[in-house]
């Protein structure tokens, strides 16, 4: 089973600034199938990125993903209200684990 | 916008049953995989079971195998989950989430709102 290990597990940051999150896996990760989610509280995961970069349907391009093998990022460009939010990574070419999450906080 | 409505959670005793259901009007339900994804407190996200388009072959994680089974009626556009022989550690929102695709591999496109399952005495 590939493990997920996501940092930092809590971001302080003022809206306007750039968010930096990052996934590891334990081992590689096979054709990039990597996917991040938002969880906003009281709802449910919201998928954001696939493919490891590929944005899916609605997302605003400051969302950007990045990476490869076994280390992966998650870019916000420039925090909005509405982006202060618990992301989790996921891995779904084998064993569909996800990471532990890492909360982005109004500082 | 895709929907998926789940329904069948509640409060249960150890050792007892369960049948989750998620209806998904709205979309071409054959033609996509479907997950039942759990979230707890102490155990985050984790994903349970697995069916293909044509439920043809299913997956379970090694902590429900031989005691929930995933199953699918294409007919009725809605996915089920039997939870047999319940235990503490299966408390938590289970999810109903589409995957992008008939068969693997697939991402999780969309989600439902989560239905709520307590286990105690």
């Amino acid at each position: 089973e590939i493990v997920l290990t996501q940092s930092p597990g809590t971001l302080s940051l003022s809206p306007g600034e750039g968010a930096t999150l990052s996934c590891r896996a334990s081992q590689s990760v096979s054709s990039t199938y990597l996917a991040w989610f938002q969880q906003k509280p009281g709802q449910a995961p919201r998928l954001l990125i696939y493919g490891a970069s590929r944005r899916a349907t609605g997302i605003p391009d400051r969302f950007s993903g990045s990476g490869s093998g076994t280390d992966f990022t998650l870019t916000i460009s420039r925090l909005e209200p509405e982006d202060f939010a618990v992301y989790y990574c996921q891995e779904y070419g084998s064993s569909r684990t996800f990471g532990q999450g890492t909360k982005v906080e109004i500082k | 916008e895709v929907q998926l409505l789940e329904s069948g959670g509640g409060l249960v005793q150890p050792g007892g049953s369960l049948r989750l259901s998620c209806a998904a009007p709205g979309f071409t339900f054959s033609n996509y995989a479907m997950s039942w994804v759990r979230q707890s407190p102490g155990r985050g996200l984790e994903w349970v079971s697995a069916i293909t388009g044509g439920a043809d072959d299913t997956w379970n994680a090694d902590s429900v195998k031989g005691r929930f089974t995933i199953s699918r009626d294409n007919s009725k556009n809605t996915l089920y989950l039997q939870l047999n022989n319940l235990r503490a550690e299966d408390t938590a929102v289970y999810y109903c989430v589409r995957g992008s695709a008939s068969g693997r591999p697939y991402y999780f496109d969309s989600w439902g709102q989560g239905t709520l399952v307590t286990v105690s005495s």
